[in-house]
């Protein structure tokens, strides 16, 4: 069964710093690894997609890196701002399901 | 952009009652899935949908639950009898192909008394 663990649970950051979310799951073998947005009482909003054959996405201030084989991903957010303060998921696609991560709930101080 | 919409946004039910949750999915999408979020906890995986039958599914999808696609736009989930642990929030996903990005709906967040 797919394990998804995201470290650290809650991150707090003075505006403009960069910001760097950790996701690592326990069965290599996915087709991709999707990272997502949550606000509060919200959805899931796709932020970025990384195919199994990919290394590393980027979309804008976002950057995704995939290390399939040590079951690593890592999103990293540049210069932050309030705007940015969401919970973020990993969840990765095996088998016709994504399985999720708990999150990182990142709140940006102004 | 297009986009996965769902109906109702809230429900509010009786313990033992029959709900049924209405999903849209992306116009040219093929595959359907059903998520469920119980507050403070995990996105969970309930079932996927592809080519009018179901392709997997999780042990929380037990006979209470089924799923349909009534027509070429809806996608349909509904809970027979329902108990106070189905209170949750319920998205419906859909992506072009198994191993695309899956796009998901706003949520029916449906409460149970």
């Amino acid at each position: 069964k797919q394990e998804v663990t995201q470290i650290p649970a809650a991150l707090s950051v003075p505006e403009g710093e960069n910001l760097v979310l950790n996701c690592s799951f326990t069965d290599s073998a996915i087709y991709n690894l999707q990272w997502f947005r949550q606000d509060p009482g919200k959805g899931l909003t796709s932020l970025l997609l990384i195919q199994s054959s990919q290394r590393e996405q980027t979309s804008g201030r976002l950057n995704a890196s995939l290390d399939k084989s040590s079951g690593r991903s890592t999103l990293y957010i540049a210069a932050s701002q309030p705007g940015d303060s969401a919970t973020y998921l990993c969840a990765v696609l095996n088998d016709y399901k994504l399985s999720f991560g708990a999150g990182t709930t990142v709140t940006v101080r102004a | 952009e297009p986009e996965v919409t769902q109906t109702p946004s809230h429900q509010v039910t009786q313990m033992g009652q029959e709900v049924i949750l209405r999903c849209v999915p992306i116009s040219n999408h093929l595959y359907f899935y059903w998520y469920r979020q119980i507050l403070g906890q995990k996105v969970e995986f309930l079932v996927s949908f592809y080519n009018n039958e179901i392709s997997e599914k999780s042990e929380i999808f037990d006979d209470q639950f089924s799923v349909e696609r009534p027509d070429g736009s809806n996608f349909t989930l509904k809970i027979r009898s329902t108990k106070l642990e189905d209170s949750a929030m319920y998205f419906c996903a859909s992506s072009a192909n198994r191993a695309r990005e899956q796009y998901f709906g706003p949520g029916t967040r449906l409460t149970v008394t």
